[in-house]
């Protein structure tokens, strides 16, 4: 079945330092590839999404490339901050109508000052 | 202006118990949804709703009953709470349920059984 693998965590880094966090997927067909973010206590949030091959996805920094030769999306910023600590999440959507989406285990992001 | 919220935050109770969640979204989605968050973070879909249509059911025990009044609303009822349930619940929607829609979750409740 389809699944997502994510990096093992905690990531932790300095402020200013820059961020990869690793994520490879499995799935037939051509899935839509997202990255979500939790911050402690809240729900998930939508950070970027990218929904063909080669599409790159990005938002407040963060970036994402869809990369289907090596099933990869792995989420880059340049320079992370504090308030970047977070749960990352990386997920793909099935080319189905039920908008299932498939989650990898999370990574936790902590960044120290 | 919350828009995707769950009640109660947390609850706590015992085990044979049993207890309902409930979900409004103020989105005007049409698609909304319940996932299971274990105690290492990871999440897994247990039932979406389309138009108060059931659209997916994982394998769920029976004990777990969602119920969706209207299109903004999808509740989750659990019948017989056993440790094993203890976990955070997320409600979400979503606008359609293609594979391009984004879902908007909630901020969770966390269940503990005692």
């Amino acid at each position: 079945g389809n699944s997502v693998t994510q990096m093992e965590g905690p990531v932790t880094l300095s402020e200013e330092a820059f961020l990869t966090i690793n994520c490879t997927y499995t799935a037939t067909g051509y899935p839509s590839l997202f990255w979500y973010v939790q911050y402690p206590g809240e729900g998930l949030q939508l950070l970027l999404k990218a929904t063909k091959a080669d599409d790159k996805g990005s938002n407040k920094g963060f970036e994402a490339t869809y990369r289907k030769e090596t099933t990869s999306f792995h989420l880059e910023k340049g320079s992370v901050q504090v308030s970047d600590s977070a749960v990352y999440f990386c997920a793909l959507s099935e080319r189905s109508n039920t908008g299932k989406l498939i989650f990898g285990q999370g990574t936790t992001l902590q960044v120290k000052p | 202006d919350t828009a995707v919220s769950q009640t109660p935050k947390y609850l706590v109770t015992q085990m044979g118990n049993d207890k309902s969640i409930k979900c409004e979204q103020n989105l005007g989605h049409d698609t909304m949804y319940w996932y299971k968050q274990d105690s290492k973070k990871f999440l897994k879909i247990m039932f979406s709703y389309n138009n108060k249509e059931l659209i997916i059911n994982e394998t769920v025990p029976n004990r777990f009953s969602p119920k969706s009044p209207d299109k903004a609303h999808l509740n989750l009822h659990i019948n017989s709470l056993e440790l094993g349930d203890s976990a955070v619940y997320f409600c979400a929607s979503s606008q359609g349920s293609s594979y391009n829609s984004p879902l908007h979750f909630g901020n969770g409740t966390r269940l503990t059984v005692t």
